[in-house]
């Protein structure tokens, strides 16, 4: 099964400094990668997500890149503020079995005012 | 859109009772349901993927018999926890996926269970 691994496991960053959390993935037939953001107590938001056939994609302050021969993916987030701060995890999707998606650890953001 | 609504968000219950707990898409019709399990400050780990008008496919490790699926309709998802067990208590998060798409899961709030 398709493996995911998150790093680092916490981030803590300065208000208006930027953030980088990287993914690494395993099985090379994923071909979804969604980010999620999840509040304590709550559910994920999903953030952003790419699909394999695009190296590249933002909204607004926050982006993320896809490197398929690497089978690596890193959400970026600039200009950081207070309410960045949660908890990220990124997963894979892949083909076959309903697109199930194999999920990170998660990466604490903490964002310091 | 793609909203997903659970209920409850919270339930006690005592041992060797049974839970159930639903999960609706609010705007969109979800043909795939599935329902995952997250203890504090780990990831999300998958239980079983629901699909309307047929029999839930649990993954590895997860007892089907204890854990009831029910996907009757496009928009509802039931989980029920079958003669809970404090063990039992945990975060319960169902995702919906659109009818109309591929890949995109949506999330619920969650449902916290404690078993005393």
């Amino acid at each position: 099964g398709e493996n995911v691994e998150q790093h680092p496991s916490t981030l803590s960053v300065q208000e208006g400094d930027s953030a980088v959390i990287k993914c690494t993935y395993s099985d090379s037939a994923s071909n979804y990668f969604p980010w999620y953001k999840q509040e304590l107590g709550k559910g994920p938001q999903l953030i952003i997500d790419i699909r394999s056939n695009v190296g590249e994609k933002k909204d607004q302050r926050i982006a993320v890149t896809l490197n398929k021969t690497a089978k690596h993916f890193s959400l970026h987030i600039t200009e950081t503020q207070p309410e960045d701060s949660a908890v990220y995890f990124c997963a894979a999707s892949y083909s076959g079995g309903n697109n199930r998606l194999a999920f990170g650890k998660g990466n604490q953001v903490v964002v310091i005012p | 859109g793609a909203v997903v609504s659970q209920h409850p968000s919270w339930v006690i219950c005592k041992s060797g009772t049974s839970v159930k707990i639903e999960c609706r898409s609010l705007d969109f019709q979800a043909t795939t349901m599935f329902w995952y399990r997250q203890f504090p400050k780990q990831s999300l780990m998958l239980m079983a993927t629901s699909n309307e008008g047929s029999k839930a496919t649990y993954e590895q490790g997860v007892e089907k018999d204890k854990f009831l699926i029910n996907h009757a309709s496009l928009t509802l998802s039931t989980l029920t926890v079958t003669s809970a067990h404090p063990e039992d208590s945990s975060f319960y998060i169902c995702s919906a996926r659109d009818s109309s798409g591929i890949y995109e899961q949506y999330f619920g709030p969650g449902t916290r269970l404690t078993v005393t």
